[in-house]
């Protein structure tokens, strides 16, 4: 059983830039669900796609988008970077709509300058 | 109220002792609460998941959820140094899909 991925690892961007996170789900999951979470802080939800479709959204200003693909990979798209953006950005992946154990990915540490 | 609180700590415990972590929630959230720990610069990681009122054991992690009281709490017995780690609670709010925190109590287990 394949765990969940995300990529890249690290990543410095300038304010203003946009930026594209990727992750790949569980093998047997179609649902990916995407979280910020700031230093000393714990995670807060930014949406979530079940079957390709957004299927739920937090408190986070339309720049804040996403994708999701055929085979339950995802993207989060950030545009017009703020320095309140640098922090960890994990997604999980699960079963389903509805409530069902998430599995976390490593994460993506954004740095904005 | 925040719809998921925990204390921050730092909670010391000694290696071998058993720490009691809690949480509160409020009547926003469902009813099924999950246990992150989350070690320094890592991925939350889940290990253990409940819904109904009562105990749950899983080795050497016990979770107990009390809905009258709304608290859910875990239990890790003979505490190892390994253990010292940020632990997350997390119950699902606005219609099942979103995952609510708590800011995380980070527990410190000592030789």
């Amino acid at each position: 059983e394949t765990g969940v991925t995300q990529s890249p690892t690290h990543l410095i961007k300038t304010r203003g830039q946009q930026v594209t996170l990727r992750c790949s789900s569980q093998s047997g999951h179609n649902t990916v669900s995407w979280y910020q979470q700031a230093l000393g802080q714990g995670p807060q939800f930014i949406f979530q796609y079940y079957r390709e479709e957004e299927n739920g959204r937090g408190n986070f200003p339309p720049r804040f988008s996403g994708l999701q693909f055929p085979n339950y990979s995802s993207e989060l798209n950030v545009n017009a970077l703020e320095l309140d953006d640098s922090a960890l950005y994990l997604c999980a992946s699960s079963w389903g709509s509805e409530s069902n154990e998430q599995f976390f990915g490593p994460g993506t540490r954004l740095t904005v300058l | 109220q925040k719809e998921v609180e925990q204390n921050s700590g730092p909670l010391s415990v000694p290696e071998g002792a058993i720490a009691s972590l809690n949480c509160t929630y409020s009547d926003r959230v469902s009813q099924s609460f999950f246990w992150y720990r989350q070690y320094s610069g890592k991925s939350p990681e889940l290990i253990m998941s409940i819904y109904s009122n009562g105990d749950k054991e899983d080795g050497r992690f016990t979770a107990q959820l009390n809905k009258a009281s709304q608290y859910v709490s875990l239990l890790i017995r003979d505490s190892q140094p390994s253990d010292s780690a940020t632990y997350l609670c997390a119950a699902f709010s606005g219609g099942y899909n979103k995952l609510i925190f708590g800011a995380g109590t980070r527990l410190a287990v000592h030789p």
